[in-house]
C-alpha cells in the first residue's frame, strides 16, 4: 500500500456528460475526505465518509454530486450533467481516527469540462 | 466566512535568507492549525501541526492567539523549499474537515 490512490488522473469530459471518479484510501484508514481545488484556491470540503457511512456533506455538493464507499473501502465520487464550472482538481484525503495527525491526500483527478 | 488567510500568493528570498509565510485565521470556537505542502509535481502533504510544537525541515510555527495568526518561518531558506503552501485549520477535537487558505507560492532563488 503505496498510499492514497485516485483515478483517473485527467479527464475532459463535455458539458452535460457524467463523471466518476475513483479513489482507494489507505487500507487501514477508515475516513475518507473528499476536497475540490480550483486553480488559485485552496482545497475546499465537499464530504466526508466514516467507513461505508457518509457522516458530512459541505454546501458546495449539490445535487448532481454524489459520493458513495459502499464497502467502506474504495469510494466513487460522481458528478451528474457537468458544468464548465465543475472543472477543478478533486481531491481524495483518508486518515485513521483522530484528524490530529492530518490527512494523507492522494494526487487528485483533474477534469476538464470543455 | 473566510476562516483562514494567506495575505501573500507569491513569495521569493534569496538561498540562505530567512522567510516568513503568514497566516492568520478567524475562528470563534478552539482550532488547530496545520501547514501543508505541495512540491512541484507531488501530493499535497502535512509539514507541522501547532499541537506537536515541532520543528520539520528547519520549519516552525507558532500558534498567537491574541493576533490569530500562525506564520510559518525558516531562518536559512534552501532552493528545495520552493513549493506552494497551505494554512489549515480544523476545529479541536471535534473538526472533520480543515479550511485551508488560498496558499503562498515560495520561490528561493539560488
Amino acid at each position: 500500500d503505496t498510499g492514497v490512490s485516485q483515478n483517473p488522473r485527467h479527464k475532459i469530459t463535455k458539458r452535460g456528460q457524467n463523471v466518476t471518479f475513483r479513489c482507494d484510501p489507505i487500507s487501514e484508514h477508515n475516513r475518507l475526505y473528499w476536497y475540490r481545488q480550483t486553480l488559485g484556491q485552496g482545497p475546499e470540503f465537499l464530504t466526508y465518509f466514516q467507513n461505508e457511512a457518509q457522516l458530512e456533506k459541505s454546501r458546495l455538493l449539490s445535487d448532481r454530486f454524489s459520493a458513495e464507499r459502499p464497502k467502506g473501502s474504495f469510494s466513487t465520487l460522481e458528478i451528474q450533467r457537468t458544468e464548465q464550472g465543475d472543472s477543478a482538481m478533486y481531491l481524495c484525503a483518508s486518515s485513521l481516527g483522530s484528524l490530529a495527525d492530518g490527512y494523507t491526500f492522494g494526487s487528485g483527478t483533474r477534469l476538464t469540462v470543455v | 466566512a473566510q476562516r483562514v488567510t494567506q495575505p501573500e500568493k507569491l513569495l521569493s528570498v534569496f538561498k540562505g535568507a530567512p522567510v516568513e509565510l503568514k497566516c492568520n485565521y478567524s475562528y470563534s470556537g478552539s482550532p488547530e492549525l496545520f501547514w501543508y505542502v505541495q512540491y512541484s509535481r507531488q501530493r499535497l502533504q502535512l509539514l507541522l501541526r501547532h499541537i506537536s510544537r515541532e520543528s520539520i525541515k528547519g520549519f516552525t510555527a507558532d500558534l498567537n492567539k491574541g493576533e490569530t495568526s500562525f506564520h510559518l518561518k525558516k531562518p536559512f531558506a534552501q532552493e528545495e523549499d520552493s513549493a506552494m503552501y497551505y494554512c489549515a485549520l480544523r476545529e479541536a477535537n471535534t473538526g472533520n474537515q480543515f479550511y485551508f487558505g488560498t496558499g503562498t507560492s515560495l520561490t528561493v532563488i539560488p
